[in-house]
């Protein structure tokens, strides 16, 4: 079954905004992870959080997550044009060695 | 560069055709992974292995043969697709299936005719 299934389906803002994305879940999880997709490639990892964290940083990344409503926050500050892509949020589910991802919301920082 | 090597990036395949994807990894991981990414649809996992063994196979059809030689190299062999079965193919790698972190290879994008 779906777990994550991130909001906006689709973003777009001008370079040096912030851009923010949103992840819901359904059940229990170990851990949350956000990664990239540029168009047509594969998936990088950006950042993990785990169902005891509330906050994560990595650079220009910031990620939150609510295990009372299920649910995280990707923020990117200052966005750059090569931010363009595809993010996805991933779950982790207790007991489960599955990662469960959802559709994703496709980024388009416009120079 | 992952450490995740797919080939090919492209093929193209009738539906009478059989085919095999590639996937190496230089990782050192335990656990590979076979996804399946379709248009406006969440990634897919079909297929999981650790240490050269399935240990999920998540109802995918038999058109769809996994094979895992060793830890480092892992197969996807296709036999009479359809034309819905076209997608991108994503192989992942992990230390572990308990290891939370997945290293994606760039795909191999499969188009049915």
């Amino acid at each position: 079954s779906q777990q994550g299934e991130e909001d906006p389906q689709a973003l777009s803002i001008q370079e040096g905004e912030n851009a923010t994305m949103n992840c819901s879940y359904k059940t229990s999880i170990n851990n949350l992870q956000w990664y990239r997709q540029n168009s047509g490639r594969g998936l990088v990892h950006l950042i993990l959080i785990r169902s005891n964290e509330r906050e994560k940083h990595s650079g220009r990344l910031r990620v939150t997550l609510d295990t009372s409503k299920k649910s995280s926050s990707l923020l990117i500050t200052a966005s750059r044009a090569a931010d363009t892509a595809s993010y996805f949020c991933a779950t982790h589910g207790a007991g489960s060695y599955q990662l469960t991802f959802g559709k994703g919301t496709k980024l388009s920082v416009i120079p | 560069e992952t450490g995740v090597t797919q080939t090919p990036r492209h093929l193209v395949m009738g539906m009478t055709n059989k085919k095999s994807l590639k996937c190496e990894q230089h990782l050192g991981h335990n656990a590979m992974y076979w996804y399946k990414q379709s248009a406006k649809k969440p990634l897919e996992l079909m297929f999981v292995y650790s240490l050269e063994e399935r240990v999920e196979n998540n109802s995918v059809p038999s058109r769809f043969s996994p094979e895992c030689p060793n830890s480092s190299h892992l197969f996807l062999h296709l036999h009479t697709l359809q034309p819905e079965d076209s997608a991108l193919y994503l192989c992942a790698s992990s230390p572990g299936v308990a290891s939370p972190e997945a290293f994606f290879g760039q795909g191999t994008r499969l188009t049915v005719v």
